[in-house]
């Protein structure tokens, strides 16, 4: 069974420490790999894709990597306002199909 | 900016109604999906479509059922209400692109039966 596991379940951080999220999948045929932000109450927000291992993409204070088992959400130097919930999830590969989600990392960040 | 807007925000229901949760996109995206969140254990997959009338079972259709008549609009359906159907539900949408296409969420239905 495809699954996807999140790391830590809840991060408090100080603002201006910078930490990592992690995100393992078992997906076989991984056609791409999906970082959302929740607030309370909403639906997820879109952060970025990844396609292949050893991608990178960047997006203010966030940085998500991507190798062959796991993904890496890098948090540097967080404010207040990136306490959020983080989703990672995957889409196997092959036709349009549902996203397999983690069940996120809750972070707080303290001013 | 893609948008995908959902019904209602807030929806109270008593066991055995029948319900519907209506979601629309506005960017002509083909695929439309229905997953619920529930704590502990994250975001599930409904039902989704790939196309007008087209759809397909995810890994928690019991339950539920879906209606497809125009392609901007994807309608949940819960045949019979049951509390354990107490959940947040979220509608998404994606252009189908190759190799991947992210998919776009709306703001969320709280749905509560009572």
């Amino acid at each position: 069974e495809d699954q996807v596991t999140q790391s830590p379940e809840a991060l408090r951080l100080q603002e201006g420490e910078s930490s990592s999220l992690n995100c393992s999948y078992t997906v076989s045929g991984l056609r791409g790999l999906f970082w959302y932000r929740q607030d309370p109450g909403k639906g997820p927000e879109f952060l970025f894709t990844l396609y292949s291992a050893g991608e990178e993409k960047e997006k203010e204070r966030l940085k998500a990597t991507l190798t062959k088992k796991e993904s890496f959400l890098h948090i540097t130097a967080p404010k207040p306002e990136d306490s959020a919930t983080y989703l990672c999830a995957a889409q196997e590969g092959g036709g349009a199909d549902g996203l397999t989600f983690g069940k996120g990392t809750h972070l707080i960040i303290q001013p | 900016d893609v948008k995908v807007t959902q019904s209602s925000r807030y929806l109270v229901k008593r066991t055995g109604e029948k319900v519907f949760l209506e979601c629309v996109q506005d960017m002509d995206h083909e695929n439309m999906f229905w997953y619920r969140q529930d704590p502990g254990l994250g975001l599930r997959l409904i039902y989704f479509s790939y196309d007008v009338k087209m759809k397909e079972k995810g890994d928690i259709p019991e339950g539920y059922s879906v209606s497809r008549e125009k392609k901007e609009r994807f309608s949940l359906i819960l045949e019979s209400a049951s509390t354990n159907q107490t959940s947040m539900y979220l509608c998404a949408s994606s252009l189908d692109l190759t190799p991947t296409d992210t998919q776009y969420f709306g703001p969320g239905t709280r749905l509560t039966v009572l």
